[in-house]
């Protein structure tokens, strides 16, 4: 089945810098790949996606870049705000509606 | 836009005792629903598929008589924590499709499961 590996775990940036996460993935029928924002005890947010056959996605501060030889894929947040400081997840499908399997997770701080 | 509406938020309950969680989506219907654990600082985890009329499909290691999934209807699935146990405390989450040409997923907003 699908592995999908998320780095870093933890994320500290000054406000206003910008913050990097990559994901891995095994499965090369993945097709769809979100990114979710969490807070803490609540449910999961959708902030972007991306499909295989797209390279790059943006919408203001966020993008997403999809490298499918390699496998991987990451997401780009400029000019971050503390407002921004949450649990970030990546997740893969072979699309279709079918199950997304999720990375591990990185904790993103955002200091003042 | 999609909305899947789940219940309870929290639950607390005694060892040995079933907790019955809910999810309906409000406004389409959910022929597929994934359910989710999630401990504390960790990642979400596929628990099992269900869809509609039919058994669920399990992952490998979830047992599937301790968690009774239900999916009776396009609107609603159910998860019944059966034989509670503290190491089930967790938090659980229903997602559902709901446009599988748009991979549109929509999240219940979790139960908080404790048990002492």
């Amino acid at each position: 089945g699908e592995n999908v590996e998320q780095h870093p775990s933890t994320l500290s940036v000054q406000e206003g810098d910008s913050a990097v996460i990559k994901c891995t993935y095994s499965d090369s029928a993945s097709n769809y790949f979100p990114w979710y924002k969490q807070e803490l005890g609540k449910r999961p947010q959708l902030i972007i996606d991306i499909r295989s056959n797209v390279g790059e996605k943006k919408d203001q501060r966020i993008a997403v870049t999809l490298n499918k030889t390699a496998k991987h894929f990451s997401l780009h947040i400029t000019e971050t705000q503390p407002e921004d400081s949450a649990v970030y997840f990546c997740a893969a499908s072979t699309g279709g509606g079918n199950k997304l399997t999720f990375g591990t997770g990185t904790q993103l701080k955002v200091e003042l | 836009g999609a909305v899947v509406s789940q219940h309870p938020s929290w639950v607390i309950c005694k060892s040995g005792t079933s907790v019955k969680i809910e999810c309906r989506s409000l406004d389409f219907q959910a022929t597929t629903m994934f359910w989710y654990r999630q401990f504390p600082k960790q990642s979400l985890m596929l628990m099992a598929t269900s869809n509609e009329g039919s058994k669920a499909t399990y992952e490998q290691g979830v047992e599937k008589d301790k968690f009774l999934i239900n999916h009776a209807s396009l609107t609603l699935s159910t998860l019944t924590v059966t034989s509670a146990h503290p190491e089930d405390s967790s938090f659980y989450i229903c997602s559902a499709t709901w446009d599988r040409g748009l991979d549109g997923y929509t999240f219940g907003s979790g139960t908080r499961l404790t048990v002492v």
